[in-house]
């Protein structure tokens, strides 16, 4: 059982607008920032954005985050096949201890 | 580039240890500005976040493993390493090094970038 909690999929066509949850507590998303990793099939996890909102160098623009409360959310637009991936939020929580959710898995249709 | 390299023994048998290192090229290991983590993932299963240490020896440890757990840093080599004592098949994972950007003020906590993992094996 993750401490943060993502829907297990989603899905959309190709151009779509998608968004994946991520929901946490107070101690972990409710203060500390949310992080996102994408894993393509076979291969390591890549930070995808940190800091809530902030995408690492060579990231497209086409990946966003937000973060409100105790909730974050990713968004991807304009859907691409490239995309299909798990995609996983992270945070800090206050007991000193990092925590994943439980990843989402996105297909493009 | 910063790139990390985990090393070690693919197969551990059942109440053994299982020990990795991860080789940090491409930078220093003694950078004030980062720790050093371990993140597992057991087969099409989720991610779980190890522990992680400082240059300098400070260390955060998953409470759930903390009893089983010592990791280290080897400063002159450029390494730091894991080990996970009385393993059982439930250790059975990809175990993935990385490097942490971490503060408590203002909070900063992200692990970029990856090892490419190596997958260990619980069994007789």
């Amino acid at each position: 059982q993750s401490v943060l909690t993502q829907p297990p999929s989603a899905s959309g066509t190709p151009g779509q607008r998608v968004t994946i949850s991520c929901s946490g507590s107070s101690s972990n998303i409710g203060s500390n920032p949310v992080n996102w990793y994408q894993q393509l099939p076979g291969t390591a996890p890549k930070l995808l954005i940190y800091s809530n909102n902030q995408r690492p160098s060579g990231v497209p623009d086409r990946f966003s985050g937000s973060k409100s409360g105790t909730s974050a959310s990713l968004a991807i637009s304009g859907l691409q096949s490239e995309d299909e991936a798990d995609y996983y939020c992270a945070a800090w929580d206050d007991s000193r201890m990092g925590v994943f959710g439980g990843g989402t898995k996105l297909t493009v249709l | 580039q910063l790139q990390l390299q985990e090393s070690g023994p693919g197969l551990v048998k059942p109440s053994e240890t299982l020990s990795l290192t991860c080789t940090v090229s491409g930078g220093s290991i003694s950078s004030t500005t980062y720790y050093w983590g371990w993140i597992r993932q057991p087969p099409g299963k989720g991610l779980e976040w190890i522990g992680s240490i400082y240059y300098s020896g400070g260390t955060y440890f998953n409470p759930s493993l903390k009893s089983r757990l010592t990791i280290s840093v080897d400063t002159s080599k450029n390494q730091f390493s894991l080990n996970l004592s009385s393993v059982t098949a439930a250790d059975t994972a990809v175990y993935y090094c990385v490097r942490q950007r971490f503060d408590w003020y203002p909070p900063l906590n992200w692990f970029d970038p990856w090892g490419q993992g190596t997958l260990v094996t619980v069994s007789s």
